[in-house]
């Protein structure tokens, strides 16, 4: 149990482009989702918290305009990477936290976002 | 965000092994302290997580020691196998909200 999805699992872009990303728990409603950024070799960072239902909260630092997060379900979020640029090429990976209140996240595999 | 400190970078070990990996986390407003296993283009993997009220958790092969005075814990892996090369990285949460150590590249050699 307790499976989150990511599609797609890799993306290339032209800069300038937009990037949609999905995030769904498979076997779970999710009351929160996170959104994470992790560069080569680097650890992972906190983007933003998305509520089912209502704004996401984003870490300071990170653009709300060009990372747009909507979480319309308990089972999925999106992530979209507006107007990408290469600096933007990262590895995307979204969490979910089970709607009983439990602390612990489970992982997506990951997105890998190269843009051109 | 709050810093988490994780040390060694790397470290490689022969098989049979005990790896031990080191956090240091500096608000104790954290309250649940989890480490996550990650294999190279895959997301991370919860392996076994901690809260400070209790000093130590066993979980299979992985076990957690955590000293609440010193805001340190830390991951054992008994019995290292080649299978367990990976990074692995320390977190702390406060409402929810995971900050993670810098990670350490874990070699176990046959």
């Amino acid at each position: 149990g307790a499976v989150v999805s990511q599609h797609p699992s890799w993306v290339i872009c032209k800069s300038g482009t937009s990037v949609k990303i999905e995030c769904r728990s498979l076997d779970f409603q999710a009351t929160t989702m996170f959104w994470y950024r992790q560069f080569p070799k680097q650890s992972l960072m906190l983007m933003a918290t998305s509520n089912e239902g209502s704004k996401a909260t984003y870490e300071q630092g990170v653009e709300k305009d060009k990372f747009l997060i909507n979480h319309a379900s308990l089972t999925l979020s999106t992530l979209t990477v507006t107007s990408a640029h290469p600096e933007d090429s990262s590895f995307y990976i979204c969490s979910a936290r089970w709607r009983g209140g439990s602390d612990t996240q489970y992982f997506g595999p990951g997105t890998r976002l190269t843009v051109l | 965000q709050q810093q988490v400190k994780q040390s060694p970078q790397s470290l490689i070990v022969q098989k049979g092994g005990i790896p031990i990996i080191n956090c240091a986390y500096e608000n104790t407003a954290f309250d649940y302290f989890p480490w996550y296993q990650q294999f190279p283009g895959k997301g991370p993997a919860l392996l076994i997580a901690i809260r400070p009220d209790v000093s130590e958790k066993k979980e299979g092969r992985f076990t957690i020691s955590f000293n609440k005075s010193a805001k340190q814990f830390s991951l054992h892996i008994m019995d290292s196998q080649p299978g367990d090369s990976a990074t692995y990285f320390c977190a702390a949460s406060r409402w929810s909200r995971l900050t993670f150590g810098e990670g350490t590249q874990l070699t176990v050699n046959p």
